[in-house]
Formats: structure tokens, C-alpha cells, sequence
């Protein structure tokens, strides 16, 4: 049972290159989430989606798209990498609201 | 907006004192508010949630309480270990989305 998988681990990208960071879960999850963690401001909600075909944005969904195709699988692109979205990004997954979510090991990106 | 306010000072305590973490939330009540642990370099872990209706909540040695009144949970920790050593993040739960406070780093002396 792997839980929450993130790759990649981490990521270099130029100004204006775009990108996907993969999340994938096994425990047939219907709620996913991404977040990003910044210092000092914990974390935040970027999409999030509460089962296939269905996505919604979170605090800070600028610059980012979700799609969710499979129970199983919630990638986050970058459209356009910028500075600003050097940062560490979580994917985690929950049964259902109400309940505690499972987090991935993260991927540390940065932007130059 | 609904906001999640965890004291940003560390909190430094002694092996085997009970550790007190608070998390004060804006605007309406939550309908659950739950509480993870993360260390450096790691995702965070769930420990515990707490429900609107309900006042307390206990696991081995954590404690959580929710009071709608002064609109905050405390999070404890007894016979704290340097084990015990993380931050601690507060979550409000609800329309199917987890908000997060900033956390609150928790440093247990020997």
C-alpha cells in the first residue's frame, strides 16, 4: 500500500517553462487535494476535487490547472513557471469529507 | 474569508510538562477542525479531528477541544517527549475543502 505518491521529488524549471507534478493514490480516495508551503504561511489550497470529473479551485489557484480523470491519479500543471511559485507542493487524499487527509512526501520546486 | 490563526511563536517546553497549541478561527463555526503533526522535510500526519458538536477529543496522550463560543481549539499533548518535537498544523473543515493555519513549532527539552 503505497499511499500518496508524488513525483517528481524535485524540480528545476526556467521563467515561462511549464510542467506537471504527478500525484497518485491507492486507497481509492475520492477527495485530493494540492497545497502549497511556503515559509511562515503554511500551507495553502491550490484545487482541489472531490472525485473524478469534478475540480474546484482553492485559496490560490492562479497559474495552476488540475484535471481529474481517474479516482486514482490528480496531476497539477504549471502553465508558465514564475519565481513566485518556487515553493514545496503536497498532494493529499481523503475517503471523504469529514475525514483526515493522507499526505505525500512533497516535491520541492524551484524557478529561476 | 474563513481563516485559521496559530500562534507563529515557537513553544518551548520541558520533557514530561503537557504541551497546550491554539488555533482561533475567523467567521462561522467550522464543521470539523483537525490537527496534523509535520517535520522538517515531510508531508504532514493526521492525529486527531473534532467535530462541531462535540467538546473534546482524545487519543493515547493527545487532547483536542472545540469551543464555538471563543472560536478555537486547543491541541494538548501530556507527558510531552523530545519525541514530541514538530509543528503542529490546525485545519478547518468543510464545503468538501481543508484550510490550514500556519503552525506552530513545538520544541520539547530535555
Amino acid at each position: 500500500n503505497a499511499g500518496v505518491t508524488q513525483t517528481p521529488k524535485f524540480q528545476v524549471l526556467k521563467t515561462g517553462q511549464s510542467m506537471t507534478l504527478q500525484c497518485a493514490q491507492d486507497m481509492n480516495h475520492e477527495y485530493m487535494s494540492w497545497y502549497r508551503q511556503d515559509p511562515g504561511m503554511g500551507l495553502r489550497l491550490i484545487h482541489y476535487s472531490v472525485g473524478a470529473g469534478i475540480t474546484d479551485q482553492g485559496e490560490v489557484p492562479n497559474g495552476y490547472n488540475v484535471s481529474r480523470s481517474t479516482t486514482e491519479d490528480f496531476p497539477l500543471r504549471l502553465l508558465s513557471a514564475a519565481p513566485s511559485q518556487t515553493s514545496v507542493y503536497f498532494c493529499a487524499s481523503s475517503y471523504a469529507t469529514g475525514h483526515g487527509y493522507t499526505f505525500g512526501s512533497g516535491t520541492r520546486l524551484t524557478v529561476v | 474569508s474563513q481563516k485559521i490563526e496559530q500562534n507563529s511563536e515557537a513553544l518551548n517546553i520541558q520533557e514530561g510538562k503537557t504541551a497546550t497549541l491554539t488555533c482561533n478561527y475567523t467567521n462561522y463555526s467550522p464543521a470539523y477542525l483537525q490537527w496534523y503533526r509535520q517535520d522538517p522535510g515531510r508531508g504532514p500526519v493526521f492525529l486527531l479531528l473534532i467535530r462541531e458538536n462535540e467538546k473534546e477529543k482524545r487519543k493515547e496522550r493527545l487532547k483536542v477541544t472545540f469551543d464555538t463560543t471563543l472560536k478555537q481549539s486547543l491541541f494538548h499533548i501530556t507527558a510531552s517527549q523530545p519525541a514530541d518535537s514538530a509543528t503542529y498544523l490546525c485545519a478547518r473543515g468543510g464545503y468538501n475543502k481543508l484550510i490550514f493555519g500556519a503552525g506552530t513549532r513545538l520544541a520539547v527539552h530535555p
